[in-house]
């Protein structure tokens, strides 16, 4: 039984288009996190949030945009997509002032 | 930008043998280390951590951390083909919780 849902599981999309890879958790934690993981680099972060609100940013591109509706939700917006956007993005969260970080399944983008 | 170098790359021991796998950070200021196993298609799963020097042992998992050299390792007794995974190292900053920086892993293969 997932505690950390990520939706889809697999996502095709075309160069320039845009998609929302979306991350629910239901372990009662208030941080959550974005992570990319592709055959070219080790798992990397992205961003953290702590109580809905970006606490760390590590990504250049204005291109990815978290999204926090609820605390327990942290979906990711990629935007004007590009072939190296390519990678397996895993959403994590943990109890904030506990180091653990637990990891959703992933949504594996390929952009053609 | 730090850097969290893991040894080796791959790793094939036989089934009962000991699997002992390397990691050094490059950042003085980490605090914190963990590692994560992670099967084939599968998201990240955390094994162990180590916040302070000396050894830890779970099972058939001991790990040990040397804070002075940013040296961590971690071996596995008695080898499972179930033990068949990447293997992740992760540091992190007291200042920075949630910001894990991953090594690029050791991919472990138990043969029979």
């Amino acid at each position: 039984d997932p505690k950390i849902i990520q939706k889809p599981k697999y996502l095709v999309a075309v160069t320039g288009s845009e998609k929302i890879l979306i991350c629910e958790q239901y372990l009662g934690h208030n941080a959550m996190y974005w992570y990319r993981q592709s055959a070219k680099k080790p798992l990397e972060f992205m961003f953290s949030y702590s109580y809905q609100k970006l606490m760390d940013n590590q990504t250049a591109s204005s291109r990815f945009q978290p999204q926090s509706s609820k605390k327990n939700h942290l979906d990711l917006q990629i935007t004007a997509l590009k072939p190296d956007d390519s990678a397996t993005y895993f959403c994590a969260s943990s109890q904030e002032g506990k180091e653990t970080l637990y990891f959703g399944s992933g949504t594996r983008l390929t952009v053609l | 930008q730090q850097k969290v170098q893991q040894s080796p790359e791959s790793l094939i021991v036989p089934e009962g043998g000991m699997a002992s796998l390397n990691c050094t950070s490059s950042d003085r200021n980490v605090d914190y280390f963990w590692w994560y196993r992670q099967h084939s298609g599968k998201s990240p799963k955390m094994l162990m951590s180590i916040f302070s020097n000396g050894e830890k042992e779970e099972g058939r998992f001991t790990v040990h951390l040397n804070k002075a050299s940013l040296h961590t390792s971690l071996h596995i007794r008695d080898s499972q083909p179930s033990d068949s995974a990447l293997y992740l190292c992760a540091a992190v900053r007291g200042s920075a919780l949630g910001r894990l920086h991953f090594g690029a892993g050791t991919q472990l293969i138990v043969i029979p």
